[in-house]
């Protein structure tokens, strides 16, 4: 009930390409969806997040699309550059009485070819 | 603003020996959750706290223990370290909202035991 699955593990897209990378949840009581960017040696970086009340929310070139019905979400990275290069974390959280956790997907590397 | 702090970066310990570790978190940010980061089980939920009670605890052993101060910076301790808690711990900072927190991550403390 508390599992996120992502996909794929692993992606190579083209500069200028678009990556797309998917999660997938069961735990219906979950209510906010963040992606994390994770570079080499350093922490997890809030990228974007959504709630399930938009099916669609865009940051500059990052959008996450939102199927409640398919408990179903992805993040695009419209126009990827070399930059974007890093591990994609997407996760989960709902409201656990007074506290939440986050309940992460096993992880995306992406690499954007020059 | 600064983000959140993690000391030591890097630990190496022995088993059977125990380790502490600190979070500062962002100035104003009340919440502090902890993480576990390696490869074979990605990121998982330890504990977070709040006005210096914990609120929620991840599947771990009772060796490992956290606590916060009235500044809200936190430490965690493991006690008996074995080969398996080689990890790198993440510490996270949110301010405590009604519905829904966005964490923000330090950049880790690498424990190595050997």
């Amino acid at each position: 009930q508390q599992q996120v699955k992502q996909s794929p593990q692993s992606l190579i897209v083209q500069k200028g390409g678009i990556s797309i990378i998917n999660c997938a949840y069961e735990n219906t009581a979950f209510d906010y969806f963040p992606w994390y960017q994770q570079f080499p040696g350093k922490g997890p970086a809030l990228l974007i997040a959504i709630r399930p009340d938009v099916s669609e929310k865009k940051e500059g070139r990052f959008t996450i699309s939102f199927n409640k019905s398919a408990k179903q979400f992805s993040l695009h990275i419209m126009d990827s550059q070399p930059g974007d290069s890093a591990t994609y974390f997407c996760a989960a959280s709902g409201d656990s009485g007074s506290a939440r956790q986050l309940t992460f997907g096993s992880g995306t590397q992406l690499t954007v070819l020059p | 603003k600064a983000g959140v702090t993690q000391t030591p970066r890097y630990l190496i310990k022995t088993r059977g020996q125990q380790v502490t570790l600190s979070c500062s978190p962002i100035s104003g940010h009340r919440s502090v959750s902890w993480y576990q980061q390696t490869p074979g089980q990605g990121l998982q939920f330890l504990f977070e706290y709040f006005s210096e009670t914990q609120r929620n605890k991840g599947n771990f052993p009772g060796r490992f223990s956290g606590r916060q101060f009235s500044n809200s910076r936190s430490e965690m301790n493991v006690s008996t370290l074995e080969l398996g808690d080689s990890a790198l711990y993440l510490c996270a900072s949110s301010l405590v909202a009604p519905s829904y927190n966005e964490q923000f991550f330090g950049p880790g403390t690498r424990l190595t035991v050997l």
